[in-house]
């Protein structure tokens, strides 16, 4: 267990529709990251909050959107969605400024667009 | 920007055989970090590498760091059924920023 949490765990939808996702980091870290992962692909790195603060990002769709809470947990909100935005979602955080800024990953939201 | 490439993709041992994946960077890297993920699971921090040449060893496995910092391998050796799973790379090019994971190279082991 990384100690970041993932919600819901599966989510089956429409096209058209929109879908929230849910992250809360471990304990202590301020930076949350968002990855796509689609079927036996990589990690696509889709966008970094730190500290309520949008701080880099990555390949995301304009019809994505993400938000960091003041009490440091996230939301990836994604809309009019299409067959292939169905992948699984990762959530990430670290420390962010530490020596060995590792990520611990969350369990993932697998999405399928029907 | 930065690349991150991981070869091979794919790789099919038998259990027993020796399995190397190989991480390049299109720049130079400050740090570069491993990660497994196993069927079904999330990627799972395994140890980052700081110092040009940087050996670093866990049990089975073998990390290396290049002396320029543009590449880094991992060697797996008398693979078990266990290792299966996907590694990744992941290449920082400045301390502070963000972290480019490589495509990954899924491992399968026969028993």
């Amino acid at each position: 267990d990384s100690g970041v949490t993932q919600t819901p765990k599966h989510l089956i939808t429409a096209t058209g529709q929109r879908v929230t996702l849910r992250c809360s980091p471990r304990s202590g870290d301020l930076s949350v990251y968002w990855y796509q992962q689609s079927l036996d692909q990589g990690l696509q790195f889709l966008i970094q909050y730190y500290n309520g603060e949008e701080r880099a990002k990555g390949n995301i769709l304009e019809r994505f959107s993400a938000q960091q809470f003041p009490d440091l947990h996230s939301e990836l909100n994604l809309s009019s969605l299409e067959l292939g935005d169905s992948a699984l979602y990762f959530c990430a955080s670290s420390v962010e400024g530490a020596p060995a800024d590792t990520q611990y990953f969350g369990p993932g939201t697998r999405l399928t667009v029907l | 920007g930065q690349q991150v490439m991981q070869i091979p993709q794919y790789q099919h041992v038998q259990e027993g055989e020796d399995f190397t994946t190989y991480c390049n960077s299109s720049t130079t890297l400050s740090n570069i970090q491993w990660y497994k993920q196993r069927p079904g699971g999330h990627p799972v921090f395994l140890i980052q590498l700081v110092k040009s040449g940087e050996v670093k060893k866990q049990k089975r496995l073998t990390f290396q760091f290049g002396e320029a910092k543009k590449n880094s391998s991992l060697h797996i050796t008398a693979t078990q059924t266990t290792d299966v799973g996907t590694y990744f790379c992941a290449g920082r090019e400045t301390s502070g920023s963000r972290l480019t994971f490589g495509e990954g190279t899924q491992l399968t082991v026969n028993p």
